[in-house]
């Protein structure tokens, strides 16, 4: 079974610029996680998409967007890009749903890096 | 919201020794706390979890306990290897609609 993939693995920008990045879950996922790891931050909650929905939204500005197609999978966008946004974005999935745990599984990321 | 503090922030220790990571945890209704171990260049990957209706699980030279009423819970690794060397997250979580939240990481070294 193919796990949470993101794409791309490495993306380079320079500031004022606009970065997309891609998840696909866990086939039978509907639940999507978005997460910022900056160096030495650890996992900032940044976006929760289930069924097509955003559900919640972590403390981010509104140029932090995304959404999440029919087939579950999800994008990520970046405008206005500044130099703090340099970081690993991990995409997680689970099962979905309001009910039981938020088991959550990773993708390996994507490392955005702003000039 | 929740907030959880872990601890240490780096752990240093030979192969073969035990390693302790602790977490606490601010909000009582939490009721499922993962850990994740995260390899260099790789997604964190789950290794333990463990829900509030239980006080210690193991897995082979991992364990995880939890004392609800302190709030704290704690992973155990017994007979640590270097491929253990690692970032360690620990989680809490209410389940729902409710988002899990991380603790800060331990890096472990693990010394040949």
């Amino acid at each position: 079974e193919a796990g949470v993939t993101q794409s791309p693995t490495h993306l380079i920008k320079t500031r004022g610029q606009q970065a997309t990045l891609r998840c696909s879950p866990i086939s039978g996922h509907t639940s999507v996680y978005w997460y910022q790891q900056a160096l030495g931050l650890g996992l900032q909650f940044l976006l929760w998409y289930d069924e097509g929905e955003e559900r919640n939204r972590g403390n981010f500005p509104p140029r932090f967007s995304g959404r999440q197609f029919p087939n579950y999978s999800s994008e990520l966008n970046v405008n206005a890009l500044e130099l703090e946004d340099s970081a690993l974005y991990l995409c997680a999935s689970s099962p979905g749903g309001f009910s039981g745990a938020n088991v959550l599984t990773f993708g390996a990321g994507s490392r955005l890096t702003v000039l | 919201g929740e907030n959880v503090e872990q601890h240490p922030s780096t752990l240093s220790v030979q192969e073969g020794d035990s390693a302790v990571i602790k977490c606490t945890y601010s909000d009582s209704a939490s009721n499922y706390f993962p850990w994740y171990k995260q390899e260099l260049g790789k997604g964190p990957q789950l290794i333990i979890d463990i829900r509030s209706n239980v006080g210690e699980k193991k897995d082979q030279r991992i364990a995880v306990t939890l004392n609800k009423t302190a709030k704290h819970f704690s992973l155990h690794i017994t007979e640590t290897q270097p491929e253990d060397s690692a970032v360690y997250f620990c989680a809490a979580s209410k389940g729902g609609s409710y988002i899990p939240t991380f603790g800060r990481g331990t890096s472990l070294i693990v010394h040949p």
